[in-house]
């Protein structure tokens, strides 16, 4: 595909469930990133990959949250017991050079997440 | 902490009035700063870099050391202009971090 790639679209889940959200980024590209967008909260960053590894975790909110990259592409951001305040549009990005002041970031369409 | 802030969550203005969406950061050294856009049901995407110096859809954007501001401005606003905008700040040369966006509503 031409962009950044993110599924589901729209998840609805039931408090305390487990959800998967996907990101494929743009081929080749080396860095990816997560960022959660909420009324309010602006776009709040959650975690940053170079390749497979993950430099700076420091945006996840609590440790119900993991993501992980495989192959230096597709990444997955897994949520854990979800709970409503998680209720947000989950949105990835990536990126051609390492850093983002020299590359610039290429932004999915966001997963939707609804908690009920 | 090194943040961004912008003060304005809504700003409406008409159609070819000037347009200032204000950005305050705060960085200790040369930070890099950049705009980025989410039109109506369409993607963020970059709208312009300081670095670059760029004039893009009209939109300007002047560093301001003195005063810490990225501010957007535009002279005569256009009714395409209406979309979410965020400020962005690099930091520690591995991430962008990013204001809580302001709406801008352009009236006919």
């Amino acid at each position: 595909g031409a962009g950044v790639s993110q599924s589901p679209s729209n998840k609805v889940t039931e408090k305390g469930k487990d959800v998967e959200l996907r990101c494929d980024p743009i081929s080749g590209h080396t860095a990816l990133y997560w960022y959660r967008q909420s009324l309010g909260q602006g776009l709040e960053f959650l975690i940053y990959f170079q390749g497979n590894s993950a430099p700076d975790k420091s945006g996840l909110p609590s440790d119900r949250f993991s993501a992980e990259r495989t192959g230096g592409s597709v990444s997955t951001l897994t949520i854990q017991r979800t709970q409503q305040e998680d209720s947000a549009v989950y949105l990835c990005a990536s990126s051609l050079q390492a850093s983002p002041n020299t590359g610039e970031l290429f932004f999915g369409e966001g997963s939707r997440l609804t908690v009920l | 902490a090194q943040r961004v802030t912008q003060p304005e969550k809504l700003l409406s203005v008409f159609k070819g009035a000037p347009v200032e969406l204000k950005c305050n950061y705060s960085y200790s050294g040369s930070p890099e700063l950049f705009w980025y856009v989410q039109y109506s049901r369409q993607r963020l995407q970059l709208l312009l870099r300081h670095i670059s110096r760029e004039s893009i859809k009209g939109f300007t954007a002047d560093l301001n050391k003195g005063e810490t501001s990225f501010h957007l401005k535009k002279p005569f606003a256009q009714e395409e202009d209406s979309a979410m905008y965020y400020c962005a700040l690099v930091q520690g040369a591995q991430k962008l971090v990013f204001g809580q966006g302001t709406r801008l509503t352009i009236n006919p």
